[in-house]
């Protein structure tokens, strides 16, 4: 069974700019969650996503944002780009939404803002 | 609001032996979840152990075990026959039971194996 995809693994972006992470989840798995993991915040919740609705949302400005498609890979956008979103960006995948069941965790996206 | 404390920033021990890890949180809430994540240099976080707060017996998987005082609310972790391959950074998480899901995670303990 394939784990959690992330894609890219490394990403190297100009301040200004914006990005779009993805995140292949489990097959079966329809809820999707976001993570971001810095040194000097660790890690914080973005948002999550089940069966195409955003169902909660971490903390974060509204240059964060994200969606989930009918197969339930999700995409997370940063826009304007700013040096403090350099991190390690973390997707998680469950069978359905809710603590009862376990979250498998992809290698991550590491963004680096320059 | 829900919080998750790991006050060792790094913990050594050596091989075969055991070793606790600490973790506190606050919360007000009854229906929760607590995790223990290990992340090793691959960046991929994988679940060691969970525990229902309902559940008054400690969650054991293998040679991973927690200790979980509800009252105090504290949940460490202990591995016992400590290997070199679990060294790692060790995080503590929490979440609500409800709907309002997400993971809230303690700062992290780096745990270090001398063979």
């Amino acid at each position: 069974k394939a784990g959690v995809t992330q894609t890219p693994r490394y990403l190297i972006k100009t301040r200004g700019q914006q990005v779009t992470l993805s995140c292949s989840p489990i097959s079966g798995h329809r809820s999707v969650s976001w993570y971001q993991q810095t040194p000097g915040q660790g890690l914080q919740f973005l948002f999550e996503y089940f069966s195409e609705t955003q169902r909660n949302k971490g903390n974060f400005p509204g240059r964060f944002s994200g969606r989930q498609f009918s197969n339930s890979r999700s995409e997370m956008n940063v826009s304007t780009l700013e040096l403090g979103d350099s991190a390690l960006y973390l997707c998680a995948s469950s069978l359905i939404s809710g603590a009862q069941t376990e979250a498998f965790f992809g290698q991550g996206t590491r963004l680096t803002v320059v | 609001a829900q919080t998750v404390t790991q006050s060792q920033p790094e913990m050594s021990v050596q091989e075969a032996e055991t070793v606790t890890l600490s973790c506190t949180y606050d919360t007000s809430e009854s229906d929760y979840y607590l995790f223990w994540y290990k992340q090793p240099p691959s960046r991929q976080m994988i679940l060691v152990i969970r525990q229902e707060a309902y559940k008054q017996q400690n969650a054991t998987e293998n040679r991973f075990s927690v200790n979980f005082q509800k009252a105090a609310k504290s949940f460490s972790l202990k591995i016992s026959d400590s290997q070199l391959g679990d060294a790692a950074m060790y995080f503590c998480a929490y979440s609500t039971g409800d709907s309002n899901y997400q993971l809230i995670w303690g700062a992290g303990t780096k745990l270090i194996i001398k063979p």
